[in-house]
């Protein structure tokens, strides 16, 4: 089964500073991979995903993430960040043959400080 | 206006009693789900549901049944709710022309007392 891991429960920045949350996928075949945010009391927000192609994919608010098959990897970065990036941070993949369910990772909770 | 909609946002109710969680998205999508996040944040998959199947998370307890009016629409029924049912649970929908990319309602709190 697919498993999705985000590793750093808790990620702290100073405003200005390079964002960085990490995923990592288990599927030995190329999943779809998403990354959503969630503010406080709000439902989720897709960020970016990849499906196919170019493995740098840019989404909003400023973040872009690189699928990196050899490491299994998807991670989320920002080159700087603001204050109101504050949010939880989803990991999510979909797996062929999986009737489009995603699987999450345990979330990061992203703490900007000024 | 409001993609995908849930009602209530929140919901306090006693254990034993029966409730359900309406959720409506005016996207065009196919395909609809429900989720729950616990205390921890964690996600988790409870259903998916188009009109050619319905897709049930194993774990998910039989008190809980989605039930879909059409197309538009798919709701959470769950019976004889217990504390550990407490949770925010989340509808979602999406086409698989757009690759399966999930659009989120704004979350019901329910809350069991």
């Amino acid at each position: 089964a697919q498993s999705v891991t985000q590793l750093g429960s808790h990620v702290s920045v100073s405003e200005g500073a390079l964002v960085l949350l990490r995923c990592n996928y288990s599927s030995s075949v190329p999943p779809y991979l998403f990354w959503y945010v969630q503010y406080p009391n709000q439902g989720l927000q897709l960020l970016l995903k990849y499906t196919t192609g170019a493995t740098l994919v840019k989404g909003i608010n400023g973040f872009e993430a690189e699928f990196k098959k050899s490491e299994t990897s998807f991670h989320l970065t920002k080159p700087s960040a603001h204050m109101s990036d504050a949010a939880e941070y989803f990991c999510a993949a979909i797996s062929s043959g999986s009737a489009r369910q995603l699987t999450f990772g345990s979330g990061t909770q992203l703490t900007v400080l000024p | 206006d409001t993609a995908v909609s849930q009602t209530p946002k929140y919901l306090v109710t006693q254990m034993g009693n029966d409730k359900s969680i309406k959720c409506e998205q005016n996207l065009g999508h196919d395909t609809m789900y429900w989720y729950k996040q616990d205390s921890k944040k964690f996600l988790k998959i409870m259903f998916s549901y188009n009109n050619k199947e319905l897709i049930i998370n194993e774990t998910v307890p039989n008190r809980f049944s989605p039930k879909s009016p059409d197309k538009a629409h798919l709701n959470l029924h769950i019976n004889s709710l217990e504390l550990g049912d407490s949770a925010v649970y989340f509808c979602a929908s999406s086409q698989e022309a757009t690759e399966y990319e999930q659009y989120f309602g704004p979350g019901t709190r329910l809350t069991v007392t």
